[in-house]
């Protein structure tokens, strides 16, 4: 079964830019869809196939996908970014990856 | 206003059933796919099932294929999540989803979950 590989936790300095990586073979050839989830919270989608955004999520709020890693990159991180973020692609079946606890420091 | 509200869930003993179910208002229930999705506790989000527009289609993750079915009444616009022969590793928060038109696989609304929780 495919598996999504992303790093357990990322730290950012306030009003800088955050890199949440996805690590998955051949990835690029997929699409790839983010989630951000505060704690006690249902997920929101804020990047679906790769790299567009739903209304309503900040356009600091970006995606890229190619090769082995997709990329969510949050620009001017503000303290209400800190969540758990998930990738997830379809693969034969739905994959989240483990998830990415974003801490802004 | 788009909502997915989930109801059902509990704690129940080991081999036993819980039907979960989720209510949708403010779209067209039958024109799109839904899915369960879980959530152990302090853990990451699993897919579990999914169900295409009409009912006539529908997917599971091995770990509770054979134990779980997944059905909709698009009149009620209602899914469910019939859950027999539940063990203690089912217990986590239980999240319905809408699939996003033309999202390739996107899950553009969540319900706001509800508990299952399996123990004697």
């Amino acid at each position: 079964s495919y598996e999504l590989t992303q790093p357990l936790s990322v730290s950012v300095a306030l009003g800088q830019t955050a890199r949440i990586t996805c690590g998955g073979n051949n990835i690029g050839s997929k699409n790839v869809h983010w989630y951000q989830q505060k704690p006690g919270q249902a997920p929101v989608l804020v990047i679906y196939r790769d790299s567009n955004r739903p209304s309503g999520i900040p356009e600091r709020f970006s995606g890229s996908n190619s090769g082995n890693t997709a990329t969510l990159t949050i620009s001017r991180a503000q303290a209400g970014d800190e969540a758990d973020y998930y990738c997830q692609v379809w693969d034969s079946s739905w994959v989240f990856g483990g998830g990415t606890k974003l801490t802004v420091l | 206003e788009v909502q997915l509200v989930e109801s059902g869930g509990g704690l129940v003993q080991p081999g036993g059933s819980l039907r979960l179910s989720c209510a949708a208002s403010g779209f067209t229930f039958s024109s799109y796919w839904m899915h369960w999705v879980r959530q152990a506790p302090g853990k990451g989000l699993v897919w579990v099932s999914r169900i295409n527009s009409d009912g006539s289609s529908t997917s599971y993750a091995d770990s509770v294929k054979g134990r779980f079915t997944i059905s909709r009444d698009n009149a009620k616009n209602t899914l469910y999540l019939q859950m027999n022969s539940l063990r203690a590793e089912d217990t986590a928060v239980y999240y319905c989803a809408r699939e996003g038109v033309l999202m390739l696989g996107g899950m553009d609304v969540w319900g706001q979950g509800t508990t299952v929780t399996v123990s004697s």
